[in-house]
């Protein structure tokens, strides 16, 4: 079983949608979640940021992270056709030599269509 | 700031060639990654330093070397390639403190083995 797991997609929506982008994870250890945004490319850029369990808002983007199901998800509202990139979702903790190092999904690609 | 700069953008090896992938960073980060990227499969960490003099394996070191003799520079050495190492090439950097998970990346090496 992978560390974090997340489907590949392709995910193709029309341009105003609700976009759900999720990843599940087995290391119990892990505290720090993000999402990064990689368009065609480029390297990833940090999207969203959160510690611990909870929800955290930014635009039109929310990160939620459930730590007793193991599930996190990146919503998009009011989707864009500049949102089209794939989506890392990545974990970390921070013991001894596993300090900022990152374990990332397979990444998602999201297409939105006008 | 330029960020992480990458170069060469795209090469191509034969079996048995090698090469140096350059990475540098103007931005003082004591952290400083390396990871390859092939399709579906996320990010996969080869390299990590903590600061000049200090490198470490991370999870597919197999094939590569990596020196850090100054803050700003992290070049990943292939010896001997394989086209196993055909793959995108990214390095990052981020702070020894705060935020865990704001890795800088750059805009990634390309390499073809043939």
């Amino acid at each position: 079983q992978k560390e974090v797991e997340q489907d590949p997609g392709p995910l193709s929506v029309p341009e105003g949608a609700i976009v759900s982008l999720n990843c599940t994870y087995s290391n119990s250890a892990f505290q720090y979640f993000m999402w990064y945004r990689q368009y065609s490319r480029k390297g990833p850029e940090l999207l969203m940021y959160t510690y611990s369990s909870g929800n955290k808002e930014d635009g039109r983007f929310t990160a939620q992270v459930d730590k007793s199901s193991k599930y996190i998800s990146l919503f998009i509202r009011d989707s864009q056709p500049s949102d089209s990139a794939t989506y890392l979702c990545a974990m970390s903790w921070a013991g001894g030599t596993s300090y900022g190092k990152l374990t990332f999904g397979q990444g998602t690609i999201l297409t939105v269509h006008p | 700031n330029a960020g992480v700069t990458q170069t060469p953008k795209f090469r191509i090896l034969k079996i048995g060639q090698s090469m140096t992938l350059q990475c540098t960073q103007d931005m003082n980060h004591n952290y400083m990654y390396w990871y390859r990227q092939d399709p579906g499969m996320g990010l996969k960490l080869i390299y990590y330093s903590v600061g000049a003099g200090i490198t470490d394996k991370g999870e597919v070191p197999n094939g590569y070397n990596v020196s850090r003799s100054t803050t700003e520079d992290f070049p990943l050495r292939l010896e001997l390639a394989a086209p196993s190492q055909t793959s995108v090439y990214f390095c990052a950097s981020s702070y020894a403190t705060g935020t865990i998970g704001t890795q800088y990346f750059g805009p990634g090496t390309r390499l073809l083995v043939l």
